[in-house]
């Protein structure tokens, strides 16, 4: 069974910090992917990671996919209130379904 | 609407009443996902559609579940004599194909009582 295993759960920062989110599994995907939800919103694609040790950036958003192909991380430079919401990311599995992470809910505080 | 379209957005019912969530998927996806989020879960896969078959329905929690897509357009998502724990968000999402990025609509709430 893939599994991921996103971390940390809960972050709250102050505006201008910067931060990381890991998301971590023992089985090899394909590609992964990285969404953002907001309350009561299905999740936006924020970006899409397919070769190991890929890294792309997305305005403050820089997004890296492990050489083996078997993590990921998000690293949010100076965070602003705006980029409050939940993160998750997701593995894409053999059949094309995909397999997320917990989520991660960010609050940045003014 | 260019979007993934899901109605209705919020449905409350009674326990044991049969349920039925719509998925309006892109016009021209021929792949459609439905995923279940409930607290403390996260998001779970539910049954991915290739047009109109199935060939990947490994989520449904029960034989209570049963989806259905005609057309290879809308689908359907059916709740027989629904149960508190089948309490969530249902969300569809399509996509060009089954490795293509996956596009999501905002979702049906589903509250039992």
């Amino acid at each position: 069974t893939q599994l991921l295993e996103q971390s940390p759960q809960f972050l709250s920062i102050q505006e201008g910090e910067n931060l990381t989110v890991y998301c971590n599994s023992s089985s090899v995907f394909s590609s992964l992917q990285w969404y953002r939800q907001e309350p009561g919103e299905g999740p936006v694609l924020l970006v899409t990671v397919v070769t190991g040790g890929e890294v792309k950036k997305l305005k403050r958003l820089t997004f890296q996919f492990g050489d083996a192909r078997k993590d990921s991380s998000l690293h949010i430079t100076a965070a602003q209130p705006g980029d409050t919401g939940l993160y998750l990311c997701a593995g894409t599995s053999n059949t094309g379904k995909l397999i997320f992470g917990q989520g991660t809910t960010l609050q940045v505080k003014p | 609407g260019a979007g993934v379209s899901q109605s209705p957005s919020n449905k409350v019912t009674e326990k044991g009443k049969d349920v039925e969530l719509r998925c309006d998927p892109i016009s021209g996806h021929t792949a459609l996902y439905w995923y279940r989020q409930s607290l403390g879960q996260g998001l779970e896969f539910l049954i991915y559609f290739q047009g109109n078959s199935a060939p990947d329905k490994s989520g449904l929690p029960s034989d209570r579940f049963s989806a259905e897509r005609t057309g290879g357009s809308v689908s359907t998502l059916t709740i027989q004599r629904t149960q508190q724990e089948d309490s969530a968000v249902y969300l569809c999402a399509s996509s060009l194909g089954r490795d293509q990025p996956q596009h999501f609509g905002d979702g049906t709430r589903l509250s039992i009582l």
